[in-house]
């Protein structure tokens, strides 16, 4: 079956450093991408939408300046947190979709002390 | 009114049990996912439907469109089982490209 890789599965940054976080499709070519952020019990947040080759879409309220997504292949794309601060610890999820079926990363989950 | 509502929102089963999870949608839909999550765990793709019923194992997922309806089946539920199950509804119909709508997941805790 697809299969969605991440790395790192977890990170710990300083304040203030930045953080890139890779999200692969192992086995199949994903038409778009997505990041998702997801908060102590709760549901998982959509933060953007990427298709290879050009600009991710951000949803309302996401800063695209400090979440910058790069999608440079088919297979590849990264979400770096830029000047990270401790609120910006949570777990990361990417997508993969691929016809009708999105296929997810096991996440990411990151802390800034 | 959230657009996708799961029930119940929480589910506490003794092991064997039969389990019925249920998710209701009000907008037009390509398809419906359920995903599992388990505590501090990453998501797993459990089921994608567009229409019918689908079984894996123990699990089956059943759709009904006109009623904008899916439920989730656990057979013989196992401690294992344990975890958050989430209904997620990809909006419209452009396929892969859609956005996901999340339901706010149904915990289930399964006592041996």
């Amino acid at each position: 079956g697809a299969v969605v890789s991440q790395h790192p599965s977890w990170v710990i940054c300083k304040s203030g450093t930045s953080v890139k976080i890779e999200c692969r499709s192992l086995d199949f070519q994903a038409t778009t991408m997505f990041w998702y952020r997801q908060f102590p019990k709760q549901s998982l947040m959509l933060m953007a939408t990427s298709n290879e080759g050009s600009k991710a879409t951000y949803e309302q309220g996401v800063e695209k300046d400090k979440f910058l997504i790069n999608h440079a292949s088919l297979t590849l794309s990264t979400l770096t947190v830029t000047s990270a601060h401790p609120e910006d610890s949570s777990f990361y999820i990417c997508s993969a979709g691929m016809f009708y079926e999105q296929y997810f990363g096991p996440g990411t989950r990151l802390t800034v002390t | 009114k959230n657009e996708v509502e799961q029930s119940p929102q929480n589910l506490t089963a003794q092991e064997g049990e039969f389990i019925t999870i249920n998710c209701s949608y009000s907008v037009g839909i390509s398809a419906l996912h359920w995903l599992q999550q388990h505590p501090g765990g990453g998501i797993v793709s459990l089921f994608m439907l567009s229409s019918g019923k689908k079984k894996h194992g123990r699990l089956i997922a059943t759709i009904n469109i006109q009623e904008k309806h899916s439920s989730l089946h656990i057979t013989a539920s196992h401690p294992r089982d344990s975890a958050v199950y989430i209904c997620a509804v990809s909006e419209g119909y452009g396929g892969a490209t859609n956005k996901l709508i999340f339901g706010t997941g149904t915990l289930l805790a399964v006592q041996p």
